[in-house]
């Protein structure tokens, strides 16, 4: 088991520029979730899927796209990207039940400049 | 060593002595509990957890402390290694449903 896989690891976006990070797992769990880290702060977050086909915003979804085609994958699509969108992106996922919380993934640290 | 708060405390101790964890959870109808360790560049990993039934519950070097009546969580490590160097954050859940709420967190450092 790989757990939850994230890629890319760093990326460097332009202002206005486009893209999706990638998230799979491959644990066959219901739920996966979207976090966004900011320095000093809680995790925020920004969408989660209880199942493929459906969506639905968090706290701080503005900004942001997601889309949940397969069990195994919930990419993140950031559009025109701005400076407020850097931060450390974190994937999650978990089953229906709330045991345990969720399988982290090691996170994509996203700066736009 | 002890912390309070959830503004990103940082919390030194020596190798070999305890530890304790603070963590003020907002919602009085929360009623179970985790906390994380996230490492340098990981993702948070499962630590323990507990149920709002409980007071107290011990792991592995771990024990967490739930006092309802003033919201408060506690995490105590007994002989803090230098491994367990890391932000620990508490979340909490309400109910059946699956989404969990994250404290800032505490920068734990361990001195050899």
């Amino acid at each position: 088991n790989a757990g939850v896989t994230q890629t890319p690891k760093f990326r460097i976006l332009k202002i206005g520029q486009s893209m999706t990070l990638q998230c799979t797992q491959d644990m066959n769990h219901n739920y996966m979730y979207w976090y966004r880290q900011d320095p000093g702060m809680g995790l925020k977050l920004i969408y989660y899927s209880v199942g493929a086909g459906i969506t639905d915003k968090g706290e701080v979804p503005n900004g942001y796209n997601v889309s949940r085609s397969t069990t195994e994958d919930f990419p993140l699509r950031l559009e025109l990207a701005a400076p407020s969108q850097t931060s450390v992106y974190f994937c999650a996922s978990s089953f229906e039940d709330r045991n345990y919380g969720y399988t982290f993934g090691s996170g994509t640290r996203l700066t736009v400049v | 060593g002890e912390s309070v708060g959830l503004h990103l405390p940082t919390l030194s101790v020596q190798e070999g002595d305890n530890s304790i964890i603070n963590c003020a959870y907002s919602n009085s109808a929360s009623d179970y509990f985790i906390w994380y360790k996230q490492e340098s560049g990981k993702g948070p990993q499962f630590i323990i957890d507990i149920r709002s039934n409980m007071d107290k519950r011990q792991g592995q070097r771990v024990t967490v402390l739930l006092n309802k009546t003033v919201k408060h969580l506690s995490l105590q490590i007994a002989a803090t290694q230098p491994g367990d160097s890391a932000v620990y954050f508490c979340a909490e859940n309400i109910g059946a449903g699956n989404q969990f709420y994250f404290g800032t967190g505490t920068s734990l450092t361990v001195i050899p």
